[in-house]
């Protein structure tokens, strides 16, 4: 399978509770992307990884957020202290230099209770 | 502050009949426009995508246009069948700007058999 590929599929959690999600992109994509998306919006990006430097970061990515992308290939979202406003599809895309497409995961679905 | 908007949340069409989605953008720096397609519970999927030296891009059922002047693109899909029924997204980035990619509300496109 070469398209990007997330896991776990669905979390559930507790509020307050730490959550790790993980984002295996195509190989050879050394461009990666964090998205989240909730219902009836659009992905709103989060940040964005060139191999494993992280050179943007949204406003929307509070200090709970944490994103890794070690070597440059798989890459992790962390969120710390869950809350319930944190409910949301994580989505992750990645693309090479040359071209602006990006193509996407299925996504992680979380749901903090 | 939503640089790029997708005006109509739904959308119903027979099937046969031509699928027009519109997408409008406030940036004039952006210039590389994308759709992606949306099934429930899935990321979204690469459709087509148009650079801004261009003003109509067409693959098989489907054909992208941009008109520059209007900030404003649109996605025909023609001729429309059941297996379209989907969420589409319109996104658009610029060059100059690099990595972020700028997201729609997305369009609920029905396509009635």
């Amino acid at each position: 399978d070469t398209g990007v590929s997330q896991n776990p599929r669905h979390k559930i959690t507790k509020r307050g509770q730490n959550v790790t999600f993980r984002c295996d992109p195509i190989s050879e994509h050394n461009r990666l992307y964090w998205y989240r998306q909730t219902l009836g919006q659009g992905p709103e990006f989060l940040t964005y990884f060139q191999n494993e430097a992280q050179l943007e970061k949204s406003r929307l990515l509070s200090d709970r957020f944490s994103a890794e992308r070690p070597k440059g290939s798989f890459s992790t979202l962390e969120i710390q202290r869950t809350e319930q406003g944190d409910s949301a599809m994580y989505l992750c895309a990645s693309r090479t230099d040359r071209l602006e497409t990006q193509y996407f995961g299925p996504g992680t679905r979380l749901l903090v209770l | 502050d939503q640089q790029v908007k997708q005006n109509s949340p739904s959308l119903s069409v027979q099937e046969g009949r031509i699928s027009i989605l519109n997408c409008d953008y406030t940036n004039s720096m952006f210039d590389y426009f994308l759709w992606y397609k949306k099934y429930p519970a899935e990321g979204p999927t690469f459709l087509i995508s148009i650079s801004s030296i261009k003003d109509k891009n067409e693959d098989g059922r489907f054909t992208v246009f941009l008109n520059k002047s209007a900030k404003h693109l649109s996605l025909h899909i023609v001729p429309s069948q059941p297996g379209d029924s989907a969420v589409y997204f319109c996104a658009a980035t610029a060059w100059e700007d690099g990595n972020q990619f700028y997201f729609g509300t997305g369009t609920s496109l029905t396509v009635i058999p």
